[in-house]
């Protein structure tokens, strides 16, 4: 079963607008990452934070985490049509295994 | 250098077929793990491999599914007597060791049980 949850399911932006997506999981990490996706295919690791970290930046990629509530966001800023994609999270649980969310759908309007 | 590459990139079977998918991973990745995505959903975790042994099978949905990965590099999932309800992408990842490594996915493969 997956355990985390995404919010919102589909998200609708302007291109050059900054894009907030949230995530809730339930059991205790070793740390949380985000993955994107194109066409159902492919997933590609876009940023890792550890579950001693509070935020961290890569590039136009802003996350951020609680371990308090459970939960993490990814901020895109200036989005482009190209970052138009699934976005999941994945916490990664003892013994390597990733626990994904059911995704943001993301679309950037040129 | 190379990816992980997984083959058939498609595969289409009648339902009782029995299917392999293979998974080649990242060459020196010694952990190995396989997934399944079904349509709108994220992907769920199925097996990993820490070498050639099977470090933990937890997400198999039964024993029709089977995954060997004998000599600790490729790996091949199995699925025998197939149910329409098996259609899905099946993505394999792989990552230099569990506990941390960051995993990466290949293109996966998209069987369609008829």
């Amino acid at each position: 079963s997956q355990q985390g949850e995404e919010d919102p399911q589909a998200l609708s932006i302007q291109e050059g607008e900054n894009a907030t997506m949230n995530c809730s999981y339930k059991t205790s990490i070793n740390n949380l990452q985000w993955y994107r996706q194109n066409s159902g295919r492919g997933l590609v690791h876009l940023i890792l934070i550890r579950s001693n970290e509070r935020e961290k930046h890569s590039g136009r990629l802003r996350v951020t985490l609680d371990t308090s509530k459970k939960s993490s966001s990814l901020l895109i800023t200036a989005s482009r049509a190209a970052d138009t994609a699934s976005y999941f999270c994945a916490t990664l649980l003892r013994g390597g295994k990733l626990i994904f969310g059911q995704g943001t759908e993301l679309s950037v309007k040129p | 250098g190379a990816g992980v590459s997984q083959t058939p990139s498609n595969k289409v079977t009648e339902k009782g077929k029995y299917v392999e998918l293979r998974c080649d991973p990242i060459s020196g990745h010694t952990a190995l793990y396989w997934y399944r995505q079904s349509l709108g959903q994220g992907p769920e975790f199925l097996i990993y491999f820490q070498g050639t042994g099977a470090a933990d099978d937890s997400g198999l949905p039964n024993d029709r599914f089977f995954a060997v990965r004998p000599e600790g590099s490729v790996s091949t999932l199995k699925i025998q007597r197939t149910e329409r309800g098996d259609s899905a992408v099946y993505l394999c990842a792989s990552s230099e060791r569990t506990s941390g490594g960051t995993q990466y996915f290949g293109p996966g493969t998209r069987l369609t049980v008829l």
